[in-house]
This record gives structure tokens, C-alpha cells and sequence, in this order.
């Protein structure tokens, strides 16, 4: 399995700041995903991160809104760009092991306001 | 696209009952089916998955049979524990789409003692 830590655990901003998302691993990975939940929903893919590429974005998540950076083999960043009270929500990054099971870090708890 | 579905929202049950909890799958491919669990506050935590038709997968006392034939994958314990309340999620991989997982809506499991 792959640990995974993200940093900060929770944050407050307000309506039209940015803010930054860390995910970090304990190994490398090929892949790495975000999620996003809203209160008592399941879980969105928002996009997957490889190393060295560009991440690509599923239905209803872009590039200007959400950038995500995967500079290498144990780390990749998810930014919030002018956040909305409409992106109040939990973050979650995961990965997949080698047998393509993934595994999830604890999220980040976002607040806009 | 690849989609999941669990009936069941909310499941109550008493310590000793047994559990099922139902996932059907709609997917082009053949894809790989696993149960997460998640707790307050935590991210998703991997229980088990299946890869092929009549493959059994099991954690925990937990356990789900791949049937291509009824596209299911239901979640099934024969005697629940309080400590086993928490919001259980299947989800489809489609390797095929670069290691994607598709949620279910969740089913929130609620054991009292």
C-alpha cells in the first residue's frame, strides 16, 4: 500500500483568494488523483496527475480553476483559484499501488467565505 | 460512461445482524470492483476488490463475489459490529481509462449496540 499525507488538514479563505493543496507520498507513484467531496456526497474524480505531463481534467473541472502540478514521483499540488463558497468541499488525493488498487490521503477540509 | 449504483442510502442494523449492502455496475469494459470504507472525518480506506467474474474478495469479515452475469458486487457480513458503522463505498476501475475509479452514491451503515 501508499501512504499519503496532505497538508494543510483544513482551511478558511475568503471568496476570490487562492489557496494551495499538498499531497505527499511515502513512494513513488506512476499516478496520482484528486477527489472532491462535498458534505455527505461521494466521491468526484476531478483529475489524474502523472509525472512530467500535464494532468487531465474530468467533465466539470479546468485547468484555470483547479491547476494541478505533479513535479515528481512523491508529490503533486492542487490549487483552488478564486475560490468560491461553491468550493467548500473535502480534498482528496490518492494513488495507485502497483496491483492498481488506490489509496487515499485524509483529505483536506476547504471553508470559503 | 462506467457507472455504479447502491441502493441502500442508509442501512440500520443491531450488533450480530447480518449485512448486505447492494452495488450493481454498468461498464463497456471489464473492469475491476472494489468496497471502500469511510469514517468521520477520514479519507476513503480500501477494503477489498475483485478483478474477475466469481472472484471473491474479503476483509475484515466483509466480503463480495464479481458476478458478471447480474453486474453486481454486493457487500455482505454475517455478524456487524458497532465499530463497523461508517459510509461504505463500491467502486469500478476501468484500467482500460488509466486507473479511474467511479464511486457509488454510498451507503451510510449505522450498528447500534
Amino acid at each position: 500500500s501508499v501512504l499519503l499525507y496532505q497538508k494543510p488538514n483544513r482551511d478558511i479563505c475568503q471568496s476570490g483568494t487562492s489557496l494551495k493543496i499538498q499531497c505527499v507520498a511515502d513512494s513513488q507513484v506512476v499516478s496520482m488523483f484528486w477527489y472532491q467531496q462535498f458534505q455527505e456526497q461521494s466521491l468526484m474524480l476531478m483529475a489524474t496527475a502523472n509525472e512530467g505531463s500535464e494532468a487531465t481534467y474530468e467533465s466539470g473541472f479546468t485547468k484555470d480553476k483547479f491547476p494541478i502540478s505533479r513535479p515528481n514521483l512523491t508529490f503533486s499540488t492542487l490549487t483552488v483559484n478564486n475560490a468560491r463558497p461553491g468550493d467548500s468541499s473535502i480534498y482528496f488525493c490518492s494513488s495507485s499501488s502497483l496491483q492498481d488498487t488506490q489509496y487515499f490521503g485524509p483529505g483536506t477540509r476547504l471553508l470559503v467565505l | 460512461g462506467d457507472s455504479v449504483t447502491q441502493t441502500e442510502g442508509q442501512v440500520a442494523l443491531s450488533e450480530e445482524d447480518f449485512l448486505t449492502i447492494h452495488c450493481n455496475y454498468s461498464a463497456s469494459g471489464y473492469p475491476a470492483l472494489f468496497w471502500y470504507v469511510q469514517y468521520p472525518g477520514e479519507g476513503p480506506q480500501f477494503l477489498f476488490r475483485a478483478s474477475r467474474d466469481k472472484e471473491k474478495g474479503s476483509s475484515r469479515g466483509f466480503e463480495a463475489t464479481y458476478d458478471k452475469g447480474t453486474t453486481s458486487f454486493h457487500l455482505r457480513k454475517a455478524s456487524v459490529q458497532e465499530s463497523d458503522s461508517a459510509v461504505y463505498y463500491c467502486a469500478l476501475g476501468d484500467f482500460n481509462m488509466g486507473y479511474k475509479l467511479t464511486f457509488g452514491t454510498g451507503t451510510s451503515l449505522l450498528v447500534d449496540p
